[in-house]
C-alpha cells in the first residue's frame, strides 16, 4: 500500500525559507511517477503549488513560481518542496501526492500545518 | 489561467438523499477533470478522474458527467462516511487548478 508522510518544520518566520520533504513508502519513485504539493490556507480551498516528474522536470503554479523549489530524491524515495520568502499568505496545511500521470494525484498524504509567524 | 467555478459552498442532505455538485471551467477542458474528497485530519481521497472514470476502490454510488466546460459528481443514496468537502481539479497545460470545494452537511 502506498502511503505518504509529509515533514518539516510546523513555524517559520517571516521572509524565512519553508521546506517540507515528503516520504513515500510502498511505491518505488524510480518507478514513475509525478509528485505534487498542494496546499489549503485556513478557511479555505485547495491551491496547487507545484508538481515534479521523477526524472526532475518540475512544473510551477506561476502565481507562485519565483519563490518555488521542488525536487526529487530517489535514493531516499522522496521529493521536496522549498518556499522562499514566506509572508502570512503561505500559513497553511501542506499536502504532498502522487499518481501516475499529471492531470490527477491519486495518492494523498496527510498534510502538515505550517503557520508563518515571528 | 482556467478558472474552476463549484457550486454549492455548502450543501445539506439526509442520509439516504441523491446529491450532485456542479463545476464550470472558464474555458474547454475537455474530460481532464478529477474529483477528490477531504475529510478534516485524513489523507484527500481521488474518487472520479478524466470527468467520468470511477477510481479503483470507490463505491459505485459515486459518478462523475460532463466534458468540455461543465461538470457533475453525483452521489446516489448519500452515506453517513459521505459528509465530507468534495473539490473538482483541472489540468490543462501542465498546470492545476482546483474549484473552491463544496460542504456536503447533515440536514
Amino acid at each position: 500500500q502506498v502511503q505518504l508522510q509529509e515533514s518539516g518544520p510546523g513555524l517559520v518566520k517571516p521572509s524565512e525559507t519553508l521546506s517540507l520533504t515528503c516520504a513515500v513508502s510502498g511505491y518505488s519513485l524510480s518507478s514513475g511517477y509525478y509528485g505534487g504539493w498542494i496546499r489549503q490556507p485556513p478557511g479555505k480551498g485547495l491551491e496547487w503549488i507545484g508538481s515534479i516528474y521523477y526524472s526532475g522536470t518540475t512544473y510551477n503554479n506561476p502565481s507562485l513560481k519565483s519563490r518555488i523549489t521542488i525536487s526529487v530524491d530517489t535514493s531516499k524515495n522522496q521529493f521536496s518542496l522549498r518556499v522562499t520568502s514566506v509572508t502570512a499568505a503561505d500559513t497553511a496545511l501542506y499536502y504532498c501526492a502522487i499518481g501516475d500521470y499529471f492531470y490527477y494525484m491519486d495518492v494523498w498524504g496527510k498534510g502538515t500545518t505550517v503557520t508563518v509567524s515571528s | 489561467d482556467i478558472q474552476m467555478t463549484q457550486s454549492p459552498s455548502t450543501l445539506s442532505a439526509s442520509v439516504g438523499d441523491r446529491v450532485t455538485i456542479t463545476c464550470r471551467a472558464s474555458q474547454s477542458i475537455s474530460n481532464w477533470l478529477a474529483w477528490y474528497q477531504l475529510k478534516p485530519g485524513k489523507a484527500p481521497n481521488l474518487l472520479i478522474y478524466r470527468a467520468s472514470d470511477l477510481k479503483s476502490g470507490v463505491p459505485s454510488r459515486f459518478s462523475g458527467s460532463g466534458s468540455g466546460t461543465e461538470f457533475t459528481l453525483s452521489i446516489n443514496s448519500l452515506q453517513p462516511d459521505d459528509f465530507a468537502s468534495y473539490y473538482c481539479q483541472q489540468y490543462d497545460s501542465y498546470s492545476l487548478t482546483f474549484g473552491q470545494g463544496t460542504k456536503v452537511e447533515l440536514k
